[in-house]
């Protein structure tokens, strides 16, 4: 079984401060996927990195997958409050076809 | 166009009681998803239908649970003699089948069984 870590669990900062969350596992994912969700609604796509060592930037949300493709991180440049929601990262196993492995998830509280 | 969506989006329900949630997925997406989030956490794969393989229910949590996809499109989760412990918010998404597996999220069902 294919188990993605995130860490933080839980995160409060103030507006402007940077941040940066973590998914870690023992396996290597084909691909990995980072979710932000709001309350209320369905997760939402954020980015899908593919190749070992591949950064992806979007605004102010920098991604990272791990050279060898079992980690992945997600750095947030001067947050603000817009920025809260629950962050998930979701990986392709080599084998999975396209069942996703979701992590637990980051809970990112911004505070004006 | 139009997303992915789900009805009801609430349901509250006795305990005992039979309950069935809807999804429609996104149009020409062959692939469809349902899992489940407790609050505030992460998702529980419930169910994966893909075309007309035969669907992947290793999620399931027990024999109550149970789903189907008519027609190769809408979804229906159905859950039998609900217990209190199937409270949670039910996901639906849907995917095209390509080269990564990017899924597509209703705004899902909130179940409250009382």
């Amino acid at each position: 079984t294919q188990l993605l870590e995130q860490s933080p669990q839980f995160l409060s900062i103030q507006e402007g401060e940077n941040l940066t969350v973590y998914c870690n596992s023992s396996s290597v994912f084909s691909s990995l996927q980072w979710y932000r969700q709001e309350p209320g609604e369905g997760p939402v796509l954020l980015v899908t990195v593919v190749t070992g060592g591949e950064v992806k930037k979007l605004k102010r949300l920098t991604f990272q997958f791990g050279d060898a493709r079992k980690d992945s991180s997600l750095h947030i440049t001067a947050a603000q409050p817009g920025d809260t929601g629950l962050y998930l990262c979701a990986g392709e196993g080599e084998t999975s076809g396209s069942r996703l492995t979701f992590g637990e998830g980051t809970q990112l509280t911004v505070n004006p | 166009g139009a997303g992915v969506s789900q009805s009801p989006s609430n349901k509250v329900t006795e305990k005992g009681k039979d309950v069935e949630l809807r999804c429609d997925p996104i149009s020409g997406h062959t692939a469809l998803y349902w899992y489940r989030q407790s609050l505030g956490q992460g998702l529980e794969f419930l169910i994966y239908f893909q075309g007309n393989s035969a669907p992947d229910k290793s999620g399931l949590p027990s024999d109550r649970f149970s789903a189907e996809r008519t027609g190769g499109s809408v979804s229906t989760l159905t859950i039998q003699r609900t217990q209190q412990e199937d409270s949670a918010v039910y996901l639906c998404a849907s995917s095209l089948i390509g080269i990564t597996y990017e899924q597509y999220f209703g705004p899902g069902t909130r179940l409250t069984v009382t």
